[in-house]
């Protein structure tokens, strides 16, 4: 079975400064991908990242980018120059292989962006 | 905007009921999955079908079924509604199914059961 862990807490990011949000996993399978998704008030979960695990350089898309560290099972969320918008709920979610394609969860990061 | 639409937004109903989630997967996914958001669960994956087929099933309750239609839509049934059931749910699709594949999520539909 596939394990997401994020246990900070609610944080507070001032504006334009950067953010690191930690995700560890466990799982048993050799190939499995790792996601970021963003979950805003209003509900919706938006795609952020993914990161392959043999994939060998990390993950950047625009703002957010992933710091993958496989030996120690960690997948954290890089999020630079904070901006109002990012105001959300952050998860971190794994997906296996062999046919196991259901997306794990963790619990998810608060992020409140403050001017 | 995700390309995935989920209807309907919001649904209240009483206990004991029977309702319909419908989700259609953005242009040209195969695949279809739903999860289920409450406080005290989390997101818990339900059900996965594929091209028409069931491919898996996780913490999906007896009194829920699914299908996925020919033209890809699919539809969530939940019946004999508990309190417990109130929850938010997700339909969300990918282009094939594979590990690899990024499941693009829907608004949702927030169901509120009293």
């Amino acid at each position: 079975a596939q394990k997401i862990t994020q246990t900070q807490p609610g944080m507070f990011v001032q504006e334009k400064e950067a953010v690191t949000l930690d995700c560890t996993y466990d799982t048993s399978d050799q190939s499995y991908g790792l996601f970021w998704y963003k979950q805003p008030s209003s509900g919706e979960m938006i795609f952020l990242i993914y990161q392959g695990s043999y994939d060998e350089q990390n993950a950047t898309e625009g703002r957010y980018s992933l710091n993958f560290q496989k030996a120690r099972k960690s997948a954290n969320l890089v999020i630079s120059a904070s901006q109002l918008g990012d105001s959300a709920m952050y998860f971190c979610a794994m997906r296996g292989t062999y046919g196991n394609n259901r997306l794990a969860f963790g619990k998810g990061n608060q992020v409140v962006v403050i001017p | 905007d995700s390309g995935v639409t989920q209807t309907p937004k919001h649904l209240i109903t009483a206990t004991g009921q029977r309702v319909t989630l419908r989700c259609s997967p953005r242009s040209g996914d195969l695949s279809v999955y739903w999860y289920q958001q409450s406080l005290d669960q989390g997101l818990q994956f339900l059900i996965q079908y594929y091209n028409g087929e069931e491919r898996a099933k996780g913490n999906i309750l007896e009194r829920f079924s699914a299908q996925q239609f020919p033209d890809l839509h699919s539809e969530l049934n939940l019946s004999s509604l508990e309190l417990g059931d109130s929850a938010l749910y997700f339909c969300a699709s990918s282009a094939i199914a594979g590990s690899t594949d990024t499941q693009y999520f829907g608004p949702g539909t927030r169901l509120t059961v009293l």
